[in-house]
């Protein structure tokens, strides 16, 4: 079974609207940590949020919020105020406590359109 | 500060060759993680080290595959003998495991074509 789902493998929003990326995951753990990354067409990976298990509140970084619903076991990425540059691919993750290691969703493509 | 160094950025190898990736990793940062990246299969983690020890390679995805990380701020994963297949993007993170988020910092990759 698949431990981190992205069901969006593309999706295309008008420019200056919000947009929700969609991840659900699955871990018997009661402790585990949530990230998403963005890789843009230039190809690197780069962290974007981190939510852990335990915090109460949805993190936020900027225009990144995570909309954290632990009993639907779903992480979803909400991204205010599109722009151009938003365009790319995103990766949703989680690490389980037991281990470092991270595993990643397939991602989902992101297009803003103008 | 600097981020995760990955060298070289393209490598352009014909089959059979030795190929090695290099990987510096974020000063202070207890673990290194290797990747590849392709179309076809996604990220996959190939190898990954904690305290420069070998934790888990069972994404290596086969002998022609070697890792090592003789200490903590350097890294090599080598392809002996490379073949077309090998062909892809790798990349290499690096981590401080005991923190609060252990959020994995990724280099800018390496983009390995074998011919």
């Amino acid at each position: 079974a698949q431990k981190i789902t992205q069901t969006q493998p593309g999706m295309f929003v008008q420019e200056k609207e919000a947009v929700t990326l969609d991840c659900t995951y699955d871990t018997s753990d009661q402790s585990y940590g949530l990230f998403w990354y963005k890789q843009p067409s230039s190809g690197e990976m780069i962290f974007l949020i981190y939510q852990g298990s335990y915090d109460e509140q949805n993190a936020t970084e900027g225009r990144y919020s995570l909309n954290f619903q632990k009993a639907r076991k779903s992480a979803n990425l909400v991204i205010s105020a599109s722009q151009l540059g938003d365009s790319a691919m995103y990766f949703c993750a989680m690490r389980e406590r037991r281990d470092d290691k991270i595993i990643f969703g397939k991602g989902t493509r992101l297009h803003i359109l103008p | 500060d600097a981020g995760v160094i990955q060298s070289p950025r393209h490598e352009v190898t014909e089959m059979g060759q030795e190929v090695t990736l290099r990987c510096k990793p974020i000063s202070g940062h207890n673990s290194l993680f290797w990747y590849r990246q392709t179309m076809m299969r996604g990220l996959e983690l190939l190898i990954y080290f904690n305290n420069n020890v070998p934790i888990d390679d069972s994404g290596m995805p086969e002998d022609r595959f070697s890792a090592k990380m003789p200490n903590a701020s350097f890294s090599t994963l080598k392809i002996q003998p490379s073949e077309p297949r090998d062909s892809a993007v790798y990349f290499c993170a690096s981590s401080f495991f005991g923190g609060e988020a252990d959020t994995q910092y990724f280099g800018p990759g390496t983009r390995l074509t074998v011919l």
